[in-house]
Order: structure tokens, then C-alpha cells, then sequence
């Protein structure tokens, strides 16, 4: 079975732009989490989504923005970018909501400049 | 608000010695806890969890974790460690809202 996979791996953006990242989950799964990686604030939760339906939010701005579609893959955008922005981000699926295990992509790593 | 906590940067170890990466939390309610390993340029991959029953559990590559109640810690061990477990360690507590709060990390670096 096929792992999570995340597009792109890599992304160099400006200030001031916007992004869009993507996530495709391990097929079955319908829970998608989102996280960020960076070495000041090591790894925090921005949002889940389960049905299509964000479920549970971290502490991030509203810039940061995300939503499922039917086949469960799910996209997360990132508007008027920031050098602070600039981090690895992670997505995780799981079968549903009460499962315990998340497997993770390999992330995208998202330099703004 | 729950926390975790991995008193630990680094960890050094040699090849075939026994392992310890320490973690200890705070959470209200009971515990569902968790190890990951990241490896360079990868995501994080799932080791094992406590979510009830045995305070000793069993995860893949030979890795165990041990759940202490009274002191709040669930500590990462492996008998004989090998260099290819070299890598960036994360323990992390999960919530009812089914978030999870990760520690801060432990670079184990096993020398041969």
C-alpha cells in the first residue's frame, strides 16, 4: 500500500506570496492532519480534517488555511507568506478519527525569501 | 494544557549498548502516548503507543517503551542499539481532541 505523499517536496517562494501544498493520504484513510516543523518551535498541529470537514485547529493565523475533498486528499494554503513560514510541513493521515497511529508524508520543505 | 517534555538534546550511545531516550508529560485525563522517529530529509515514522494496558510496549525495530504513572514518563529504550538507529526522536501526547503535542526531540546518535 502506498505511503502518504506529499507535492511539492521543495518550494522557494517571495514575501508576500501565496502557497499551496498538497497531500494525498493512504488510500482508505479519511483523517488528514497538518503540521509544522521548524527548529525554534519543533512540531506543531494546524489543522485536521476528517469528511471534508476541518475537525481541530492549532494556535496559526488565519493565513494558514486548509480543506479535504472527497477523495480525502487535502491541500493546505498559506497566504501573504512570511520569512517566519519557512519550515518543513508535514501531513499525517489516519482511518478515521478515533484511530491512534498518523503516518506521515515526507513533508514539504517551504523556504520564503 | 497538556505538555511533553524530552529533557535531552542529544544522546550518544555505542553500538550494542543499551539505549534510553527520556520523555515525560503532562496531561489531564489519561494518557495516550507516543514515540516517532524522523530520519534525515524524512517525515516522522510511528514506533509505538500506550494507550492502555501494559506498562511495557512493544514497537517496531526492537524498540520498547516503558509508561510510568507515578512519574509521568514513558521513556524510549532498545537493549542493543545499532547505528542505523541514528536519528531524531520525538515523544508526543495526545489529547481528547485528538491533537497531538510533541516534545521538542532527541538527536540519538549511536557510535560504532
Amino acid at each position: 500500500k502506498a505511503g502518504v505523499t506529499q507535492t511539492p517536496r521543495y518550494l522557494i517562494k517571495t514575501r508576500g506570496q501565496q502557497v499551496t501544498l498538497s497531500c494525498s493520504p493512504i488510500s482508505g484513510h479519511r483523517s488528514v492532519s497538518w503540521y509544522q516543523q521548524t527548529p525554534g518551535q519543533g512540531l506543531q498541529f494546524l489543522f485536521e480534517y476528517f469528511s471534508e470537514t476541518q475537525r481541530n485547529k492549532g494556535n496559526f493565523p488565519g493565513r494558514f488555511s486548509g480543506r479535504q475533498f472527497s477523495n480525502s486528499r487535502s491541500e493546505m494554503n498559506v497566504s501573504t507568506l512570511e520569512l517566519g513560514d519557512s519550515a518543513l510541513y508535514l501531513c499525517a493521515s489516519s482511518l478515521g478519527l478515533d484511530s491512534y497511529e498518523q503516518y506521515f508524508g515526507p513533508g514539504t520543505r517551504l523556504t520564503v525569501t | 494544557a497538556q505538555s511533553v517534555a524530552q529533557p535531552e538534546d542529544q544522546v550518544n550511545v555505542a553500538e550494542g549498548n543499551p539505549l534510553t531516550v527520556k520523555c515525560t508529560y503532562s496531561v489531564s485525563g489519561n494518557p495516550y502516548l507516543f514515540w516517532y522517529v524522523q530520519y534525515p530529509n524524512r517525515g516522522l515514522q510511528f514506533l509505538l503507543k500506550y494507550i492502555t494496558g501494559d506498562n511495557l510496549v512493544k514497537g517496531s525495530y526492537g524498540f520498547e517503551a516503558e509508561f510510568n504513572k507515578s512519574q509521568t514518563s514513558f521513556h524510549l529504550k532498545k537493549p542493543s542499539a545499532l547505528v542505523s538507529d541514528s536519528a531524531l526522536y520525538f515523544c508526543a501526547v495526545r489529547d481528547v481532541a485528538r491533537q497531538l503535542t510533541f516534545g521538542s526531540g532527541t538527536q540519538l546518535t549511536v557510535l560504532p
